[in-house]
Formats: C-alpha cells, sequence, structure tokens
C-alpha cells in the first residue's frame, strides 16, 4: 500500500449538494494531486497543491475548489454538484525537489454518485 | 490537447502466455512516462517511471520500453499469471507542466 488515505469510500449525493473529500498524504510529501476519473476515461487531472498554494490546474469549472493544510493532508471541494461529477476521486501525493522527477503515490480513491 | 493513448482496450490472457500493449503519446516537450497497475479497489500502484529514449526497466517478470521519438512505450509481461489480472495506465508528463496525462487504461484478465 501506498500510504495515501482516502474518505469516504463512497458517498451519494443529490444534484445541487457540496460535497467535500478528504485525503491524507504519505507522511513527508509536500504536494498532493487531485485527479477524477469518469466511467470508461483514465484519470483526468483537476489540480495540485504545493505547501498548501495551488501549484497548477486542470480544465475543471471553479465550483471545484482545494485546501492543504500544514499537515499536509488534502481537500476537494466541490459544490453545485452535477450528474456529470459522478466519478472515482483519487489523490496523490508527492515529495516535490527541484529538478527531480515527482513520482506521485495513489490513494484508493473516493466513489460520488451524484442522483 | 494532449491524448494519450492505451491499446488494446482489454485484453484477457491464457496462464504461462505473454503478452504486450502499447501506450502512445505525444512526443513535444515529452519529460516522464510512467507506467501503474490497478487492481480493482485498490490504489494505483506505480511499476515504473522511464524518461530517456530507448529505456527499459524490468519488475520480476514485467518490463517495459520506451520510445520517445516517435511517442511509444510498451510493457511486457512474461509467463502471465492470474495475480497480474488488473488495469494497466500509462501517464506522460511535460516539461513545465508536471500533471499526469493518463491514458484509459487496458484492462488485463488471466485466464486460469
Amino acid at each position: 500500500e501506498t500510504g495515501v488515505t482516502q474518505s469516504p469510500t463512497h458517498l451519494i449525493k443529490t444534484r445541487g449538494q457540496q460535497v467535500t473529500l478528504r485525503c491524507s498524504s504519505q507522511s513527508g510529501h509536500n504536494t498532493v494531486s487531485w485527479y477524477q476519473q469518469a466511467l470508461g476515461q483514465g484519470p483526468q487531472f483537476i489540480f495540485q497543491y504545493y505547501r498548501e498554494e495551488e501549484n497548477g490546474r486542470g480544465n475543471f469549472p471553479p465550483r471545484f475548489s482545494g485546501l492543504q493544510f500544514p499537515n499536509y493532508s488534502s481537500e476537494l471541494n466541490v459544490n453545485a454538484l452535477e450528474l456529470d461529477d459522478s466519478a472515482l476521486y483519487l489523490c496523490a501525493s508527492s515529495f516535490k525537489r527541484r529538478g527531480e522527477l515527482d513520482e506521485q503515490y495513489f490513494g484508493p480513491g473516493t466513489r460520488l454518485t451524484v442522483t | 490537447i494532449l491524448n494519450v493513448e492505451q491499446s488494446p482496450q482489454s485484453l484477457h490472457v491464457q496462464e504461462g502466455d505473454s503478452t504486450n500493449f502499447t501506450c502512445s503519446f505525444p512526443s513535444s516537450n515529452f519529460y516522464a512516462l510512467h507506467w501503474y497497475r490497478w487492481e480493482t479497489a485498490k490504489s494505483p500502484e506505480a511499476l515504473f517511471v522511464m524518461t530517456l529514449n530507448g529505456d527499459e526497466k524490468k519488475k520480476g517478470r514485467i518490463s517495459a520500453t520506451l520510445n520517445t521519438k516517435e511517442g511509444y512505450s510498451y510493457l511486457y509481461i512474461k509467463g502471465s499469471q492470474p495475480e497480474d489480472s488488473a488495469t494497466y495506465l500509462c501517464a506522460s508528463t511535460y516539461f513545465g507542466n508536471e500533471k499526469l496525462t493518463f491514458g484509459t487504461g487496458t484492462r488485463l484478465t488471466i485466464i486460469p
């Protein structure tokens, strides 16, 4: 196992509601990335946080937001849920060093169903 | 738009047989190619990361090669075992953009 944990494992929400997903990074890691995997697709990059600041964002609307805390745990918040937000959400942590390859370690994901 | 493509989408292989599958990726500004093995209900597990043209990596019965000029990587599994059943994902990264760009995966099923 990677040491990256996510909660909850799965949840069901109604369209229009808000949801918070949580990720606990591997010990010593300073970077967390979030990915969305819709059915039949590969994981799509949502955003990355490095030392509590957003460090890159994919093609997702502003209602997807995140936080990284001083202990390097992280949250993904999604407002005004839409049916298309139903997906598996993965977080991945890494230790970013200048000039070195950033190897990401994934959690098992949170399965979100929007009805 | 960066497109990483994997083929085949799914594959059934008899136990003991060898198999391989392909990942193709845009080669412009390429930095690294990652392979992940993902069993159902578990975390994706990193297998290999390669950066240089001609790189070959090996872990037990699994190996991978990289061609950065033409933008493809092969993953090989020798003497398939039931525990090799999983989805194999590849992802590329590019200079100045550290996000992983994933393919849709190859779902491998080993038939005992």
